[in-house]
């Protein structure tokens, strides 16, 4: 399992910004995909999964309204568009891949992670 | 969606065992199996050592373990060695269909 992700970066508070995840070495289709964050020298935070057909999507409350997950499975790409960005919003941004062929598992891959700084 | 309670930090020697507790609710720990847990060295990115309670992932040492009852799951590190000095995390599914951690524990080895 691979998943690499992208597009962190220095984003003044009320922008946006679109992280990218490539997936790789795994039917991406058939597993269902979560965000993660944590921020500078805080615990990990979930903030939102996808189903494999990109049809069922839920928020943690702290996002809802202003993140939308989404995925390309023709290109094996989850995505993440973060949108009226807030200062607490700086995190490390990790992809991770669900397992739901038993009762269920959050996270059983993880991505390195990508930066977001929300700072004027 | 307020985190699981897990204890700030534990600590132990070489060779001994220690437990780090997450305690939930009824409506995420208390209802489901879909309990985890991640270990995070400085500076890497989580790794899964139990999920669904009890299960170890292949290449997770048979020294750590898990278990739940009611509303609180726990970890238990046997015979602790160096390398697992880390923050661990615990996670579980919600009857909101949302998923949540554990505030975080760090293991010091003495």
């Amino acid at each position: 399992v691979k998943l690499v992700e992208s597009g962190g970066g220095l984003v003044k508070p009320g922008g946006s910004l679109r992280l990218s995840c490539a997936a790789s070495e795994f039917t991406f289709s058939d597993y269902y995909m979560s965000w993660i964050r944590q921020a500078p020298g805080k615990g990990l935070e979930w903030v939102s999964y996808i189903s494999g057909g990109g049809s069922t999507m839920f928020y943690a409350d702290s996002v809802r309204g202003r993140f939308t997950i989404s995925r390309d499975n023709a290109k094996n790409s989850l995505y993440l568009q973060m949108n009226s960005l807030r200062a607490d919003d700086t995190a490390v941004y990790y992809c991770a891949r669900d397992n739901w062929g038993g009762s269920g598992i959050l996270a059983d891959s993880w991505g390195q992670g990508t930066l977001v700084t929300v700072s004027s | 969606q307020s985190a699981l309670t897990q204890p700030p930090s534990v600590s132990g020697s070489p060779g001994q065992s220690v437990t780090i507790s997450c305690t939930g609710t009824s409506s995420n720990v208390g209802s489901y199996n879909r309990v985890s847990w991640y270990q995070q060295p400085p500076g890497t990115a989580p790794k899964l050592i139990i999920y669904e309670v009890i299960n170890r992932p292949s290449g997770v040492p048979g020294r750590f373990s898990g278990s739940k009852s009611g509303n609180t799951a726990s970890l238990t590190i046997s015979g602790l060695q160096a390398e697992d000095e880390a923050d661990y995390y615990c996670s579980s599914y919600t009857t909101s269909s949302t998923w949540v951690f554990g505030g975080g524990t760090k293991l010091t080895v003495l």
